[in-house]
């Protein structure tokens, strides 16, 4: 079974520093990762996604994404947050059906973002 | 040009009362999903049609029912609207498992 897990409810950081906010993933094959954000009162916003390839992934806003299979983790960071990054960030992991080009996103259960001035 | 559009985008009725909220993709994707994000903000799906067949549908009280007229559309139907059933609803649309989904902007059901 597929599931991801995003252990801090939330992340605070001054402007300026970086950030990091971390998510780790469950699967029974190789996964595909994504990051997405939430801002108040608005949809899910793609951030970026691990297919394959360099572990280093990045994205929209500046915001970059390390995949380590050896943790099974997938940390969202940014080397100098902006007090507009403050937000709702989701970790995703794509289930994987074999012979299928469907499967669902488990999503984890949100990082709430607050960068301060 | 919107790529998933759903309406309305807020929704304040009765409980007891019936009430629709459609969903329409401009994208050309095969699959489409609708989730509900709770208070907590915890993301839970709720059903999933590719190319208006129905291939995931979680646990999900039978006052809820999907229907996607073509590929390009899935609303959502709920009766006998309850208290609990107030949360946001998020529809979103995908193409195959490389990609993530791209969501709507969602509607805010309050059943007061």
């Amino acid at each position: 079974a597929q599931s991801v897990a995003q252990p801090e409810d939330q992340v605070n950081v001054a402007e300026g520093n970086p950030l990091t906010v971390k998510c780790t993933y469950s699967v029974s094959g190789n996964p595909y990762l994504f990051w997405y954000v939430q801002y108040p009162n608005r949809g899910l916003q793609f951030l970026l996604k691990y297919i394959t390839g360099d572990n280093l992934v990045k994205g929209s806003y500046g915001f970059e994404a390390e995949f380590n299979k050896s943790q099974t983790s997938f940390h969202l960071k940014k080397p100098s947050a902006l007090v507009s990054d403050s937000a709702l960030y989701f970790c995703a992991v794509r289930e994987m059906h074999r012979g299928s080009t469907l499967g669902r996103l488990y999503f984890g259960r949100g990082t709430q973002l607050t960068v301060w001035p | 040009d919107t790529a998933v559009s759903q309406t309305p985008k807020y929704l304040v009725t009765q409980m007891g009362n019936d009430k629709s909220i459609k969903c329409e993709q401009n994208l050309g994707h095969d699959t489409m999903y609708w989730y509900k994000q709770d208070s907590k903000k915890f993301l839970k799906i709720m059903f999933s049609y590719n190319n208006k067949e129905l291939i995931i549908n979680e646990t999900v009280p039978n006052r809820f029912s999907p229907k996607s007229p073509d590929k390009a559309h899935l609303n959502l139907h709920i009766n006998s609207l309850e208290l609990g059933d107030s949360a946001v609803y998020f529809c979103a649309s995908s193409q195959d498992r490389a990609r993530g989904y791209t969501f709507g902007s969602g509607t805010r059901l309050t059943v007061v």
